[in-house]
């Protein structure tokens, strides 16, 4: 089965530096990578996703990026802010049929005011 | 849209006991999702079902764990004989589904999770 691997676990960064996450996935039939975001005692939410046809994309002040042929992709998190603080998880999936979504085990983002 | 909705939120159980989760997913949803989440720790996947039909549960133990989303009302994680390494927030999360390269179908809606304590 699919094995997502995600690091850093955690990562500090001061307010209005950049963060990146990174992630590896194993099977190369998986063509959707979303991220999510999980503050503390709350439910995981998305907050921006990839399809293997696109090499990047961009919502204000995150973005993300796919290398399929390296199996890797990354958050990028610019002008962090404290609000940023949370748990990040990556996550890949099969499309079709069989739609299992295997997570990455996180990164706790600490942003120092 | 109510969103994915578990209950109960919290749930005390003593060892040796039952506990039912409970999940109905977003409205128009057919696939269904079970997540484990422990303290300081990742999502890890359990099970994913669509109506009356399990897909992969290849990550729920054998014994004394089951699940079932059927044809009429939500989706139900059971544990029997509950025992402390239970303990853990339970998540439940639901796509669209579909066939084929269909935008949308898996991405995941997650409901605010079940907390089971095992005393």
């Amino acid at each position: 089965g699919e094995n997502v691997e995600q690091h850093p676990s955690t990562l500090s960064v001061q307010e209005g530096d950049s963060a990146v996450i990174k992630c590896t996935y194993s099977d190369s039939a998986s063509n959707y990578f979303p991220w999510y975001k999980q503050e503390l005692g709350k439910r995981p939410q998305l907050i921006i996703d990839i399809r293997s046809n696109v090499g990047e994309k961009k919502d204000q002040r995150i973005a993300v990026t796919l290398n399929k042929t390296a199996k890797h992709f990354s958050l990028h998190i610019t002008e962090t802010q404290p609000e940023d603080s949370a748990v990040y998880f990556c996550a890949a999936s099969m499309g079709g049929g069989y739609q299992k979504v295997t997570f990455g085990i996180g990164t706790k983002l600490q942003v120092i005011p | 849209n109510a969103g994915v909705m578990q209950n109960p939120r919290h749930l005390v159980r003593r060892r040796g006991q039952e506990a039912r989760l409970r999940c109905s997913p977003m409205k128009g949803h057919s696939h269904v999702y079970w997540y484990r989440q422990l303290p300081e720790e990742g999502l890890k996947f359990m099970v994913y079902l669509q109506k009356e039909n399990i897909i992969d549960e290849s990550g729920m133990p054998k014994e004394r764990f089951s699940a079932e989303f059927p044809k009429e009302g939500p989706s139900i994680l059971r544990i029997q004989q509950v025992v402390r390494g239970d303990s853990a927030a339970y998540f439940c999360a639901s796509s669209p589904g579909g066939t084929g390269y269909t935008s949308g179908a898996n991405v995941l809606t997650f409901g605010a999770g079940s907390r089971l304590t095992v005393l």
